[in-house]
């Protein structure tokens, strides 16, 4: 069974950072890329950024552009989010998503097939 | 970038079909993806690549794409399917590898 586990949600104040966590199991964890995505309170799904298996690929949506960085520990089965310079509007529960495949160049098929259950981050002062 | 279009309700009687619909220019040229969001809770992967369902998804969930609009229908409809839904595509124009619609809540 894919598990997917967030951690590090909190609140922090505008500008500050926070670093948030997934541990996954139940699949070979290399293989896939994962991701986050966020969910603003009462609003709907937003794509943040994913990572290939390999590590060597990483996209941002526009708005975390320049602010957030995604990275992964293949041997702890583990990746991460830094969120820096942190806005009221990224206020929201940010959920681990693995793809259905590790992330190729040129793919066309993209789509989450396992989410955690998230971790709250919440902006403001 | 690439825009999907979803309308924020559908409501439908128990035992009846719904039919959610997820517009998008040429959206028949993409894949296009489905997901159930119960209240708070995560998503849920409900159907893939246009039509295909994931293993322990009912057949009563059903996709379908063409022209400008992919449609995502439920049949026999229950209290337990009333939830959010998402239809998601890749962005070929952008590095955007998900895009979500707006989304849709059915309501039984």
């Amino acid at each position: 069974e894919v598990r997917l586990l967030e951690s590090g949600g909190g609140l922090v104040q505008p500008g500050g950072s926070l670093r948030l966590s997934c541990v996954a199991s139940g699949f070979t964890f290399r293989n896939y890329a994962l991701g986050w995505v966020r969910q603003a309170p009462g609003k709907g799904l937003e794509w943040v950024s994913t990572i290939f298996g390999s590590g060597g690929r990483t996209y941002y949506a526009d708005s975390v552009k320049g602010r957030f960085t995604i990275s992964r520990d293949n041997s702890k089965n583990t990746i991460s989010l830094q969120m820096n310079s942190l806005r009221a509007d990224d206020t929201a529960t940010y959920y681990c998503a693995k793809d259905h495949d590790r992330g190729v160049v040129g793919s066309i098929l993209w789509y989450l097939d396992s989410w955690g259950q998230g971790t709250l981050v919440t902006v403001s002062s | 970038s690439y825009v999907l279009t979803q309308p924020p309700s559908v409501s439908v009687a128990p035992g009846q079909t719904a039919r959610i619909t997820c517009g998008g220019d040429n959206i028949g040229a993409k894949s296009v993806h489905w997901y159930r969001q119960m209240p708070g809770q995560a998503p849920v992967l409900v159907v893939h690549s246009d039509s295909d369902r994931p293993s322990g998804i009912p057949d009563r969930f059903a996709g379908s794409n063409s022209g400008n609009t992919a449609t995502l229908t439920i049949s026999r409809v229950e209290a337990g399917d009333e939830a959010d839904y998402y239809c998601q595509v890749w962005d070929g124009s952008t590095d955007h590898l998900y895009v979500f619609g707006s989304g849709t809540t059915l309501t039984v």
